[in-house]
């Protein structure tokens, strides 16, 4: 079985520049989380959807967003990067959706580095 | 305060010796998970084991171990003859029931294990 999958792995982009990146969840699965990961924030959520629908979102501004498609895959957008914007973002996908164990693992993606000049 | 705190940020150990990694957490619910993921250089964080609070028993996978002490809200994982391909950065997290069917998971700062050959 594949495991999740995150396109690209590196991105280089300006600041003010907009980025998508893309995430595969493993199939069947139909929650997608995301998540930045820098050095000195360390791991932080940035939102989960479910069957197309977000269900949570963490302590973001408006630039970043997400959505979900009929096959599960996921994109977040950043849209007027800013140098504090480059970090690695993780996604995560899951079988449970709302209602679901609290032992729920999350299986990760590798990440993809973006770095914002 | 911090959901989840990791004091070491480095360890260093030598090969085949036991290794314990501390986590400490802070919830209010009392049903509750908690996780441990492996993040080596290649950025995918890998699960290793599971611990829910209402579990009577420490969670063991291999060579991995959870020493759970709930009154003292700590969840150190231990692990047994260590590897050099257990040099990585370790976290532990927590689900919490409040986000009962919400993904989010709550990560701490990380622990760098380096292992001495």
């Amino acid at each position: 079985k594949a495991g999740v999958t995150q396109t690209p792995r590196y991105l280089i982009k300006t600041r003010g520049q907009q980025v998508t990146l893309s995430c595969s969840p493993i199939s069947g699965h139909r929650s997608v989380s995301w998540y930045q990961q820098t050095p000195g924030q360390g791991l932080q959520f940035l939102f989960e959807y479910f069957s197309e629908t977000q269900r949570n979102k963490g302590n973001f501004p408006g630039r970043f967003s997400g959505r979900q498609f009929s096959n599960s895959r996921s994109e977040m957008n950043v849209s007027t990067l800013e140098l504090g914007d480059s970090a690695l973002y993780l996604c995560a996908s899951s079988f449970f959706g709302s209602g679901g164990p609290l032992y729920n693992e999350q299986f990760f993606g590798p990440g993809t580095r973006l770095t914002v000049l | 305060a911090q959901k989840i705190t990791q004091t070491q940020p480095g360890m260093f150990v030598q090969e085949k010796e036991a290794v314990t990694l501390d986590c400490t957490y802070d919830t209010s619910d009392q049903s509750y998970g908690l996780f441990w993921y492996k993040q080596p250089s290649s950025g995918e964080m890998i699960f290793l084991i599971y611990q829910g609070s209402y579990d009577e028993q420490n969670a063991t996978e291999g060579r991995y171990s959870l020493n759970f002490q709930k009154a003292r809200k700590s969840a150190n994982l231990v692990i047994s003859a260590s590897q050099l391909g257990d040099s990585a950065m370790y976290f532990c997290a927590m689900r919490e029931a409040t986000n009962f069917g919400n993904e989010k998971l709550t990560f701490g700062t990380g622990t760098r294990l380096t292992i001495i050959p």
